[in-house]
C-alpha cells in the first residue's frame, strides 16, 4: 500500500542551526501539507502546497520556515534558524485531490537543544 | 475558522469494554477523518467519513453532518487500542487543510 515517507525519524539540532525535514508523498497525490505537534498538544496546520506553490500558511509558518518540492517527488520543510520552541513532531501529509482522504507520514521528531 | 471539540478528553477502560468518542464541529465540513496516534507518535488513519456510517472490525464511526458531530465506537477494547484519538475536519478551505480536535486519550487496562 502506498504511504507517505518521512526522514529522518528523529533529529537533534543546536539552537540557531538550520534543519531540513524530508518527505516523499504518495506518487499520484497533488496536495501536500506540513503539520506539527508540540508534545502533549494537538496537531496544528503549518502550510499547504499545490501546483508548485504555497496555497495557504498558518501564523506559525513565519519567515524562518520554507517549503520546496525540488524534484517532483520530495517535499521538504526547512527551518532556517531553529529555536527551542520549534521542538515538536512534524508530520507531512498528502492527498490525491480535495475531498479525499489525507495520508500522514510517520513524523519527524525534532529536538532543539 | 472551524472549531473542533472532542469528548471526553480522557478515558480509562478495562479490556473488553466498549466506548464512544465524540467529535463536535462548529460549521459545515467537506471532510472528516478519525486518527489513532500510537505510542510512537504515528498518526494512523481510521476512517474517512464526511457523512454516514462505516465499520472496520471492532471500530465503527458515524458522522451526522447536518447536526455537526461524529462518533467513534470501539467495541471489546484491547490494550493495543490505547493512545490518543483525533478527529480532524476541513470545511470551506480550498486547500484541504485539516483542523484537528484536542484528542481523546484512551487507556485500556488489562
Amino acid at each position: 500500500e502506498p504511504e507517505v515517507t518521512q526522514t529522518p525519524s528523529h533529529q537533534v539540532t543546536q539552537m540557531g542551526q538550520e534543519v531540513i525535514l524530508r518527505c516523499v508523498p504518495i506518487s499520484n497525490h497533488l496536495y501536500f501539507y506540513w503539520y506539527r505537534q508540540i508534545l502533549g498538544q494537538k496537531v496544528e496546520f503549518l502550510v499547504s502546497f499545490y501546483n508548485n506553490e504555497i496555497s495557504e500558511k498558518s501564523e506559525i509558518f513565519d519567515d524562518q520556515f520554507s517549503v520546496e518540492r525540488p524534484d517532483g517527488s520530495n517535499f521538504t520543510l526547512k527551518i532556517r534558524s531553529t529555536k527551542l520552541e520549534d521542538s515538536a513532531m512534524y508530520f507531512c501529509a498528502s492527498r490525491e485531490v480535495l475531498n479525499t482522504e489525507a495520508f500522514f507520514g510517520q513524523g519527524t521528531r525534532l529536538t532543539v537543544v | 475558522g472551524i472549531q473542533v471539540e472532542q469528548s471526553p478528553p480522557d478515558l480509562i477502560l478495562q479490556e473488553g469494554a466498549n466506548s464512544t468518542l465524540r467529535c463536535n464541529f462548529s460549521d459545515s465540513v467537506n471532510n472528516l477523518q478519525w486518527f489513532h496516534q500510537n505510542p510512537w507518535g504515528q498518526l494512523i488513519n481510521l476512517f474517512y467519513i464526511p457523512s454516514g456510517t462505516k465499520q472496520n472490525g471492532r471500530l465503527s464511526a458515524t458522522t451526522v453532518a447536518t447536526e455537526r458531530y461524529s462518533l467513534l465506537y470501539i467495541s471489546s477494547s484491547q490494550t493495543t487500542d490505547s493512545g490518543v484519538y483525533f478527529c480532524a475536519v476541513f470545511g470551506s478551505s480550498n486547500t484541504g487543510k485539516l483542523i484537528f480536535g484536542q484528542g481523546t486519550t484512551l487507556q485500556v487496562k488489562p
